[in-house]
């Protein structure tokens, strides 16, 4: 079964500080993953993709992620974390079965939490 | 580009009546659009494939006569929660696949939140 999995519910990071939130998954074939993020009562904002290429993908607002297909990992990384980057936290995979409409798989979302 | 709006943005209905959230692409179309239910801190749970011009697909465990979904148009999906009940309150996110993108990009739009009392 294809899957997404975020271990850990909440990241708490100091200002300043880098950040990780970790994504890990489970597909078919060859991924399309996606990260997005969300802020309280908003709808999701695409952050970055990785469909080929560089394993190393750079997206909005300095984010970053790392597609590791050994450790089927994709963790989304920021050298210099802002208390504004507070929010939740989204890994995706496209569902790669046909025929599925290239439907999204989710992960449960990681909240992330930047002190000053 | 690529700007997924929803209307109403917050609503809150009576038990019993039926509410009707929009969702359009503004600036592409898009014959697939998704329907998603978020409850508070949790992950997007998918409700239904919305196909233009032909029949939803629905997840399992979703009703279909519940959750009332039209395409008419391939800037336009429409759901409707008939005979709505407390337990339907929620965050409805919709969002739409950008036609002849090679690998099928998603815009989301920014949510409804359902209240019913």
């Amino acid at each position: 079964a294809q899957s997404v999995a975020q271990p850990e519910d909440q990241v708490n990071v100091a200002e300043g500080n880098p950040l990780t939130v970790k994504c890990t998954y489970s597909v078919s074939g060859n991924p399309y993953l996606f990260w997005y993020v969300q802020y309280p009562n908003r709808g999701l904002q695409f952050l970055l993709k990785y469909i080929t290429g560089d394993n190393l993908v750079k997206g909005s607002y300095g984010f970053e992620a790392e597609f590791n297909k050994s450790q089927t990992s994709f963790h989304l990384k920021k050298p210099s974390a802002l208390v504004s980057d507070s929010a939740l936290y989204f890994c995706a995979v496209r569902d790669m079965i046909y025929n599925q409409g290239g439907k999204l798989i989710f992960g449960q979302g990681t909240e992330l939490s930047v002190k000053p | 580009g690529a700007v997924v709006s929803q209307h109403p943005s917050r609503v809150i209905c009576k038990s019993g009546t039926s509410v009707k959230i929009e969702c359009r692409s503004l600036d592409f179309q898009a014959t697939t659009m998704f329907w998603y239910r978020q409850f508070p801190k949790q992950s997007l749970m998918l409700m239904a494939t919305s196909n233009e011009g032909s029949k939803a697909t629905y997840e399992q465990g979703v009703e279909k006569d519940k959750f009332l979904i039209n395409h008419a148009s391939l800037t336009l999906s429409t759901l409707t929660v008939t005979s709505a009940h407390p337990e339907d309150s929620s965050f409805y996110i919709c969002s739409a696949k950008r036609d002849w993108s090679s690998y099928n990009e998603q815009f989301f739009g920014p949510g409804t939140r359902l209240t019913v009392l």
